[in-house]
């Protein structure tokens, strides 16, 4: 069964801190997965894609990693600031001939406290 | 630019009351879509469009209706809504996906629907 799942549920740090997001996949075969932020009370906006021959992105103090051999993400955000408190949710597609679909994660809650 | 608007922010209902949601771009994206999420679930696609005039089922289409009369705008119908329609509705757009990389979608505001 296709799956996308998330870890922690949720989390808080202190701001400053750095902190790491988890994602494992069993989607295959796998194409990419997209990270998104969801700030409380409005859409998702994308903060990376990571497809399959890469291994590391970064988008400022965001890095994504992926393992597709273990069929993991993850998303280590570094000197979290208040403004990183969100919900971080991994989207993975699968695909059946022409039909695709996009299996979307439950998110993790991050609140980052002073 | 306005990205992708969604009007209105928040709406309750009784139960067999209908509405309309309007979503609106202004990206010239050919896609768009329709979610709902739900607390402990995921996204889940309602319905998408591929273009003017086109509209597809998504995963849970059941209690939904959706029209896309002009590129810019997409609107999902409740004919008659139920409790369990309660939830955040959101609208997304996208340029059609090329390759094997799946498109960036952005994402409007979101509207809160309360059934009761």
């Amino acid at each position: 069964k296709n799956q996308v799942e998330q870890s922690p549920q949720s989390l808080i740090i202190l701001e400053g801190k750095n902190c790491t997001l988890q994602c494992n996949y069993t989607v295959s075969p796998f194409s990419n997965l997209r990270w998104y932020k969801q700030d409380t009370g409005r859409g998702p906006v994308s903060l990376t894609i990571m497809t399959f021959s890469e291994n590391t992105k970064s988008n400022g103090r965001y890095t994504a990693t992926l393992d597709a051999d273990t069929k993991q993400s993850s998303l280590h955000i570094t000197a979290s600031q208040l403004s990183d408190s969100a919900s971080y949710i991994c989207v993975v597609p699968t695909y059946a001939g022409n039909n695709r679909k996009l299996i979307w994660g439950l998110g993790t809650s991050l609140a980052v406290n002073p | 630019n306005a990205g992708v608007t969604q009007t209105p922010k928040f709406r309750v209902l009784k139960t067999g009351q209908s509405m309309t949601l309007l979503c609106a771009q202004d990206m010239n994206h050919e896609y768009m879509y329709w979610y709902r999420q739900d607390p402990g679930m995921g996204l889940r696609l309602i319905h998408y469009s591929v273009g003017e005039g086109t509209t597809a089922k998504g995963e849970v289409p059941d209690g939904y209706n959706v029209s896309r009369l002009k590129k810019q705008n997409f609107l999902l119908g409740l004919e008659s809504a139920a409790p369990s329609q309660t939830s955040v509705y959101f609208c997304a757009s996208s340029y059609p996906r090329s390759g094997g990389v799946t498109e960036t979608q952005y994402f409007g505001p979101g509207t809160r629907l309360l059934v009761l």
